[in-house]
C-alpha cells in the first residue's frame, strides 16, 4: 500500500498563511495533487504536481521534491472561507490514487 | 450541468442486506473510482474503472463489487452488507486514469448499516 502523511489539524489566523506539508512513499510516482473537502462536501480539486518545483494558482501554492517524497500546499491571505480539510494525494505506478487522511485547517477571525 | 451524480444522498440498511449505490457521469469521461471515507483514514479506493468493460481491486475491494457496462455508469454493490461498511461512499471519474486529469467527485451517498 502507499504511505501518505500530513498533519491532522492545522489553525491560523484570518489573513496570515499556512504551510501544510505532506510526505509520502509510493511504488513509483505519477503526480500528486492536493484536494480541498469542506465538512460535508465532496473533495475538490486544487493543485497538481508532477515535476519539481513551486506550482502558483492565486492564493494558493504548491511545492513538490519528488527526491525528497515531500510536497506542501502554501495558503496565503486566508480567509474565514479555506477553513476546511485538506487532502493531499499521490498517483502511484499503476495511475492508481491514493490519498492522506487529510488536514483540518480552522482559520480563526 | 454536467458533472456526476449519486444516489441515494443516505440510506440505513440493515445488516445482511443487499445494496447497489448509483453512480452516473455525463463528463464522458474513461476512469471511475469508488472510495469510502471514514473519520481518521481519509479516502480509500475501493474499486476502479480504467475504460468501459474493465475493473481493478483498490486498497479495500472485499464485501464490494462493482460493473461498467458503458462509459456512463459505475454502481458498487455490497452483497451483504455488515456495520463496518458503515461509511460515507463517494464516487469519482476522471478524463483519464494517468497525468494530470483530475478526479471529479459526487457529493457522495452516507450509508449507516445497523
Amino acid at each position: 500500500g502507499q504511505n501518505i502523511d500530513q498533519p491532522t489539524e492545522m489553525t491560523a489566523t484570518e489573513g496570515a498563511i499556512v504551510q501544510i506539508n505532506c510526505t509520502y512513499q509510493t511504488s513509483g510516482f505519477n503526480g500528486l495533487f492536493w484536494y480541498q473537502q469542506h465538512a460535508g462536501e465532496a473533495p475538490t480539486f486544487l493543485s497538481y504536481n508532477v515535476l519539481d518545483g513551486l506550482e502558483e494558482k492565486g492564493r494558493f501554492s504548491s511545492f513538490l521534491s519528488r527526491s525528497k517524497g515531500y510536497s506542501y500546499l502554501l495558503l496565503k491571505e486566508l480567509q474565514m472561507k479555506d477553513s476546511a480539510s485538506y487532502l493531499c494525494a499521490v498517483r502511484d505506478g499503476d495511475y492508481k490514487l491514493s490519498f492522506g487522511a487529510g488536514t483540518t485547517v480552522t482559520v480563526r477571525a | 450541468i454536467a458533472g456526476i451524480t449519486q444516489a441515494p444522498t443516505s440510506q440505513i440498511l440493515a445488516a445482511g442486506r443487499r445494496m447497489t449505490l448509483r453512480c452516473t457521469q455525463d463528463m464522458r469521461h474513461n476512469a471511475m473510482y469508488w472510495y469510502r471515507q471514514d473519520l481518521g483514514l481519509g479516502l480509500r479506493l475501493i474499486h476502479y474503472s480504467n475504460t468501459a468493460g474493465t475493473t481493478g481491486k483498490g486498497e479495500v475491494p472485499d464485501g464490494y463489487s462493482v460493473s461498467r457496462a458503458n462509459t456512463d455508469d459505475f454502481p458498487l454493490t455490497l452483497a451483504s452488507a455488515v456495520p463496518s461498511q458503515t461509511s460515507v461512499y463517494f464516487c469519482a471519474s476522471s478524463d483519464s486514469g494517468t497525468g494530470g486529469s483530475p478526479l471529479h467527485f459526487g457529493n457522495g451517498t452516507r450509508l449507516t448499516v445497523t
